[in-house]
């Protein structure tokens, strides 16, 4: 098994342009998650989809839209970059009933 | 809200020396409780976690955690740590009703040194 797998692995932006990136597990998770890691500030969550046709912001959630395409596949769209987001994305799924979670490679971004 | 506080941002030791690593979270109610570790470059593996039962929980790579309920503590331990423990550790926790996102604390890079 795969795991968890996220698309492109890194990427240059300039401000105000658009992005998708990409997640898909094949481990049968309910649960999927986008966090944000930066230096200092541990892991901050943008955005998380408990179920298949449900998402909810997360801590962090300004500037950031998600789809949940379906129980595999869950996207993150950035609609106008800044460099404030300049950051490392990691996409995580867990069962749902543990809480453990199960992390992808992350990618990593740079808005300039 | 909850919070997870991790007292310490970098803590350096030298090989064959014993390492433990602070862990505090702020919720009344029954957690679920997690260490991470990230090694350099890669993304984050789960160490150990607790939910219930005996309070000293054993992870991957001889690592062990104990979980004071009194304290609202979950400090990680291990008795002699190697340079290849040389990474970022997250202590993380959630609300065991299941399905709840994990709350993270900042992390602490261990710098192991021969």
């Amino acid at each position: 098994n795969a795991g968890v797998t996220q698309t492109p692995k890194f990427q240059v932006l300039k401000t105000g342009q658009s992005m998708t990136l990409q997640c898909a597990q094949d481990m049968n998770h309910n649960s999927m998650y986008w966090y944000r890691q930066d230096p200092g500030m541990g892991l901050r969550l943008i955005y998380y989809s408990a179920s298949e046709g449900t998402t909810d912001k997360g801590e962090v959630p300004n500037g950031y839209n998600v789809s949940r395409l379906n129980k595999r596949e869950f996207s993150l769209r950035l609609e106008s970059a800044a460099p404030s987001q300049t950051s490392v994305y990691f996409c995580a799924s867990s069962d749902g009933y543990t809480d453990t979670q199960y992390f992808g490679p992350g990618t990593r971004l740079t808005v300039l | 809200a909850q919070s997870v506080s991790q007292h310490n941002h970098h803590v350096i030791l030298s090989e064959a020396a014993s390492l433990e690593l602070g862990c505090n979270y702020s919720y009344g109610g029954t957690v679920n409780l997690f260490w991470y570790v990230q090694y350099p470059g890669q993304h984050l593996q789960l160490l150990l976690k607790y939910f219930s039962g005996d309070p000293l929980v054993k992870g991957i790579k001889g690592f062990e955690a104990e979980f004071i309920k009194s304290k609202f503590s979950f400090n990680l331990r291990k008795p002699s740590v190697q340079w290849s423990d040389t990474a970022e550790y997250f202590c993380a926790v959630s609300r065991s009703s299941g399905n709840t996102p994990l709350v993270f604390g900042k992390g602490t890079r261990l710098s192991v040194i021969a």
